[in-house]
């Protein structure tokens, strides 16, 4: 079975288009998360999310909205998009603290933008 | 703020050989380290972690030892295979309760020749 799922796995699209991202755990974690992963693999947290609750939001810009309707998902919305969007996109989700800090990764949904 | 820094890739080994990954940190008091790995065409896996001063994590293999005192955990096995070739992240843990998010390091591509 599929701990942390995504799709679509691959997204080819045009700048100036709206794309959404969705991702499905089947862990019970109460919290999820979004990464950006660049060209040079570099990774950064873009949000992360508590039984629906934003927590954390790395100053992404508007046009990037996530949307969580249970704790099992975490969505992610892009509108106009832009060419320097192209990266790799995972989502994760952990247990609540206290516990591990371990966050377990989908398997990415690679954005290309034209 | 927190940091990850990791010694520029790519390492190219062969078979057997030893492998060292130098990871050092900046941040405020004593954060969990971690090492994940990420395969090609996956997601990241957590591979080991330590949670305090001088603590060795281990796993298939491979260890790094938390140094309070040259703020590092270097990542290390004695002899590697070529299932081992992949993207390998150093990161810390700051925040807490469910605030925490984990900062990555660059990443360091392996690619052990047969």
């Amino acid at each position: 079975d599929t701990a942390v799922s995504q799709t679509p796995k691959y997204l080819v699209t045009q700048m100036g288009n709206d794309k959404s991202i969705k991702c499905e755990q089947n862990l019970g974690h109460d919290t999820m998360y979004w990464y950006k992963q660049d060209s040079k693999k570099f990774l950064k947290i873009m949000f992360s999310y508590n039984n629906k609750e934003l927590i954390i939001n790395e100053t992404v810009p508007n046009r990037f909205s996530p949307k969580s309707p249970d704790k099992a998902h975490l969505n992610l919305h892009i509108n106009s998009l832009e060419l320097g969007d192209s990266a790799v996109y995972f989502c994760a989700s952990s247990p609540t603290p206290p516990g591990s800090y371990e966050q377990y990764f989908g398997p990415g949904t690679r954005l290309t933008v034209t | 703020g927190d940091s990850v820094t990791q010694m520029e890739g790519p390492v190219t080994l062969s078979e057997e050989a030893f492998l060292t990954i130098n990871c050092t940190y900046t941040a405020t008091g004593y954060p969990s380290l971690f090492w994940y790995v990420q395969y090609p065409g996956e997601g990241l896996q957590l591979l080991l972690k330590a949670t305090k001063a001088d603590d060795k994590g281990s796993n298939k293999g491979f260890e790094a030892t938390y140094r309070k005192e040259t703020t590092s955990f270097h990542l290390e096995k004695g002899s590697v295979q070529v299932s081992d070739s992949a993207v390998y992240f150093c990161a810390l843990k700051s925040g807490g309760g469910s605030n925490y998010k984990l900062t990555f390091g660059k990443g360091t591509l392996l690619t052990v020749n047969p």
